[in-house]
């Protein structure tokens, strides 16, 4: 059992260049969610989705895109990487994210120049 | 702002020593949930306890949730070096839907 699976580890990005953090869960849970972590702001919710096709917009939405075609996979798209979106993002995953554990992956480090 | 407040947000304590974190929160929620977290890694869930819950036990932690004055803390009995990372509440809203809203943590650190 995997859990969560997130890919790459470790990124770095030039300003304006588009990339796709994937993220992969295998325990067939409905809700996913993508977070950032910055220094002294804890995690901050960028996108979710409650299944395969529904996604809607957590609290830091602009300049990230997401889809969720399967249950299992759910990518997060930055469309022309800025500086500001330097941060550690961290996928998750439950069953219900409000009322059940949440499982989260090992994290991305992005890095924008 | 951050619906969960931590406090402190850095500790340091001798292994051996309970070590006690507090999260305040703004509205009405439905659970408030621990998360751990070591450097470099993702989060752990800890503990969940839910709004009509007072204490909840599980190994060494102790969650108490006090609705009247919008807090929880979580306290750590006999903490090892192992204990070593930072702790963030998170709270699940009443009529929020399913999402999670995170403190800034405490950052927690047990020596020997």
């Amino acid at each position: 059992n995997a859990g969560v699976t997130q890919t790459p580890k470790f990124q770095v990005l030039k300003t304006g260049q588009s990339m796709t953090l994937q993220c992969a869960q295998d325990m067939n849970h409905e809700y996913m969610s993508w977070y950032r972590q910055d220094p002294g702001m804890g995690l901050r919710l960028i996108h979710y989705s409650v299944g395969a096709g529904i996604t809607d917009q957590g609290e830091v939405p602009n300049g990230y895109n997401v889809s969720r075609s399967t249950t299992e996979d759910f990518p997060l798209r930055l469309l022309s990487a800025a500086p500001s979106q330097t941060s550690v993002y961290f996928c998750a995953s439950s069953y219900g994210q409000g009322r059940n554990t949440i499982y989260f992956g090992e994290g991305s480090w992005l890095t924008v120049v | 702002s951050q619906q969960g407040e931590e406090d402190p947000q850095a500790l340091s304590i001798q292994e051996g020593e309970n070590a006690t974190m507090n999260c305040s929160y703004k509205t009405s929620i439905n659970n408030l949930q621990w998360y751990r977290q070591n450097s470099g890694r993702g989060l752990v869930h800890l503990i969940l306890i839910r709004s009509n819950e007072r204490e909840k036990h599980s190994g060494r932690l102790r969650v108490t949730l006090d609705t009247s004055k919008k807090s929880s803390s979580l306290l750590i009995t006999a903490s090892r070096a192992a204990d070593t990372a930072s702790y963030f509440c998170a709270t699940a809203l009443t009529g929020g839907g399913n999402k999670l809203t995170f403190g800034t943590g405490t950052q927690l650190k047990v020596e020997l």
